[in-house]
């Protein structure tokens, strides 16, 4: 088992330009969670989904952010129109039934914006 | 709202020493989970060792235990006979009380001298 696979690992953008981070999951895991890292800060929570179905967005941004986890491949976070403040470590989570208790980390996505 | 307060934003401890980290956290809810996790500087982040707050025997993981106080709402990570290995961000978690969320407190980073 892989564990959870998040690429790129690190994504460097231009303000304005758009950011896809990536997320797998665990096999057999069908929730998945975006947690986003700002520098010296611990993670906070951003959304979480299961297959095709968002559940909970209560900590996205309410603009430029969005996310996806499609029936087929990856969970998708999107970043519109990327500003310097969006440049932090973004982290998923999966796992196999709801319930944050069980969760395994990816390895994070670092983006920075120029 | 759930909060997490770690209030040591650093910690030394000789190597083969013992060394106590601090954490609190506000809740009104009953049924809940702590998590204290690793973070590397490979940006990782890790499970150490988790406690459900119904169990009143504290949880441990080899080197490493808590001490879960409910009533005082404090939840401390012992580390014993430190390793130049353990050196890292440290961070105290929240989760439960039906929320699929994780709470994370700011994090204490752990050095380790040899």
């Amino acid at each position: 088992n892989a564990g959870v696979m998040q690429n790129p690992r690190h994504l460097v953008r231009r303000r304005g330009q758009e950011a896809r981070l990536r997320c797998s999951p665990m096999k057999g895991h069908s929730h998945v969670y975006w947690y986003r890292q700002l520098p010296e800060e611990g993670l906070k929570f951003m959304v979480y989904l299961q297959k095709e179905n968002i559940i909970d967005e209560s900590g996205m941004p309410k603009e430029r952010f969005s996310a996806e986890f499609p029936k087929e491949g990856p969970s998708i976070l999107r970043i519109q129109q990327v500003v310097r403040g969006d440049s932090a470590a973004y982290f998923c989570a999966s796992s196999p039934i709801s319930g944050a208790n069980v969760l395994t980390f990816g390895a994070g996505s670092r983006l920075t914006v120029l | 709202a759930q909060t997490v307060t770690q209030s040591q934003p650093e910690m030394s401890v000789q190597e083969a020493e013992t060394v106590t980290l601090s954490c609190t956290y506000d809740t009104s809810e009953s049924d809940y989970y702590l998590f204290w996790y690793k973070q590397p500087p490979s940006r990782q982040m890790i499970l150490v060792i988790r406690q459900e707050a119904y169990k009143q025997q504290n949880a441990t993981e080899n080197r490493f235990s808590v001490n879960f106080q409910k009533a005082a709402k404090s939840f401390s990570l012992k580390i014993s006979d430190s390793q130049l290995g353990d050196a890292a961000m440290y961070f105290c978690a929240y989760g439960g009380g039906g929320s699929e969320k994780l709470v994370f407190g700011k994090g204490t980073k752990l050095t380790v001298n040899p």
